[in-house]
């Protein structure tokens, strides 16, 4: 089982440019939430996707945005880049039938915004 | 608005001894609570959690005890190894499950031979 893996492992893009950031869960979790980790904090939660619907949103603007696809698989979309966008963006799955089961975080992505 | 709170941004302890994390929450909703430790380069790893029915849950060298009144968890580790020397999150959702997790700003744990 490889676990939560995402892709790419290091992004560097420049302002006002657009990016995609992709993860795949863990084998048999139906649920992905990605979270953005600033330096030096802690992550914090962006949405969550389920049955590929956004089913959660925390404090992010619209020009975060993401997708669920049939596998489970996700994206995050970021337009309009800002250099505060910066971060490491971690995504984790877990299975919404077992509430006992607790959420896998993949190694995240880095992206730097100059 | 910070509803999960870790104050102490490092810790070191020498090898053997006991290593405590503590970690505070403001929101009376928040129901379960987790622990998660990151390497470099990694992503958090699930360590432990606990139910606000408990007061205590323990995992081997792991114990977190949670105080409600106080708003308090603590993570205990005893004997402290070299190979926990990593960062500690702290996190917590209204309910267990798939549910939105509220994370700590994490406390760096040096643990020194």
């Amino acid at each position: 089982d490889a676990g939560v893996t995402q892709s790419p492992t290091h992004l560097i893009k420049t302002r006002g440019q657009q990016v995609t950031l992709r993860c795949s869960p863990k084998s048999g979790h139906d649920t992905v939430s990605w979270y953005q980790q600033a330096l030096g904090q802690g992550p914090q939660f962006i949405f969550q996707y389920y049955e590929e619907e956004e089913r959660q949103r925390g404090n992010f603007p619209d020009r975060f945005s993401g997708h669920q696809f049939p596998n489970y698989s996700s994206e995050l979309n970021v337009n309009a880049l800002l250099l505060g966008d910066s971060a490491l963006y971690l995504c984790a799955s877990s299975p919404d039938r077992d509430p006992q089961e607790t959420q896998y975080f993949g190694p995240g992505t880095r992206l730097l915004v100059l | 608005d910070q509803q999960v709170k870790q104050n102490s941004p490092s810790l070191s302890v020498q090898e053997g001894r006991i290593s405590i994390l503590n970690c505070d929450y403001t929101n009376s909703m928040f129901d379960y609570f987790l622990w998660y430790k990151k390497y470099p380069a990694e992503g958090p790893t699930f360590l432990i959690s606990i139910s606000s029915i408990k007061d205590k849950n323990e995992d081997g060298r792991f114990t977190v005890f949670l105080n409600k009144s106080a708003k308090h968890l603590s993570l205990h580790i005893v004997p402290s190894q070299p190979g926990d020397s990593a960062v500690y999150f702290c996190a917590a959702s209204v309910r267990q499950g798939a549910q939105k997790l509220v994370f700590g700003q994490g406390t760096r744990l040096t643990i020194n031979p």
